[in-house]
């Protein structure tokens, strides 16, 4: 079946310094989601990317769909502690007819942000 | 607008015992779903509704697991017999009914089942 990985399982950094997170699938993707989920929160959408090769930009964040839609990254410049949380990708396997359901998720990157 | 409600939040029962998770999604989501987060591992996805109608179950682990749908609006997700590897965040969550690449989903507190 479909498997998304996704690394760092962990990531620790100086508040100010940048974060990525990197989203790698086995098998190539309608769509790909972004959530963050807060400690003791629940996931929270971010963006969907649905081109190849595109680049969204929200703010700090930069969210990249990779030319073969099998990989993905999302990149926090200066990272603030607002930004600490898991942050999840998701995606959607072609041939779902671009529905997102049953998404397969990341097991997700634990960001912590030392002030 | 409330969001997508689970209850309970937190559930502590004894291997062999009997739960009952509910969702009540966002009001006008004809799409809810059903996802597991086991400690340290990812969020997989266990079942979708549309409306009352399964839509795809074949992510529920065996068929000590049932999930119900009355009438398309809240759902419930029962366990029977619960066992260890049982415990876990269950999601719900919940999307409009809408074609083609879109739609986020809006994902409840989640309830933690902890089975002893």
């Amino acid at each position: 079946g479909q498997q998304v990985m996704q690394i760092p399982q962990y990531q620790h950094v100086q508040e100010g310094e940048d974060f990525t997170t990197y989203c790698n699938s086995s098998t190539t993707l309608s769509n790909i989601q972004w959530y963050k989920q807060r400690p003791g929160g629940h996931p929270v959408f971010l963006i969907q990317l649905v081109k190849s090769g595109e680049v969204k930009k929200q703010k700090r964040l930069t969210f990249q769909f990779g030319e073969a839609k099998k990989n993905s990254s999302l990149h926090i410049t200066a990272t603030q502690t607002t930004d600490v949380g898991t942050y999840f990708c998701a995606g959607t396997p072609v041939g779902r007819g671009g529905s997102n359901y049953k998404l397969t998720f990341g097991k997700g990157t634990l960001l912590t942000v030392n002030p | 607008e409330a969001g997508v409600t689970q209850f309970p939040s937190h559930s502590v029962i004894e291997k062999g015992q009997t739960v009952t998770l509910r969702c009540d999604p966002i009001s006008g989501h004809d799409n809810l779903y059903w996802y597991r987060r086991v400690m340290g591992k990812e969020i997989k996805f266990l079942l979708h509704f549309v409306k009352e109608s399964k839509q795809d179950e074949s992510g529920m682990p065996n068929n000590r697991f049932l999930a119900e749908r009355t009438g398309g609006t809240y759902s419930t997700l029962k366990v029977q017999p619960a066992e260890l590897e049982d415990s876990g965040v269950y999601f719900c969550a919940s999307s409009h009914l809408r074609r083609g690449n879109t739609g986020e989903l809006f994902f409840g507190e989640g309830s933690r089942l902890t089975v002893l």
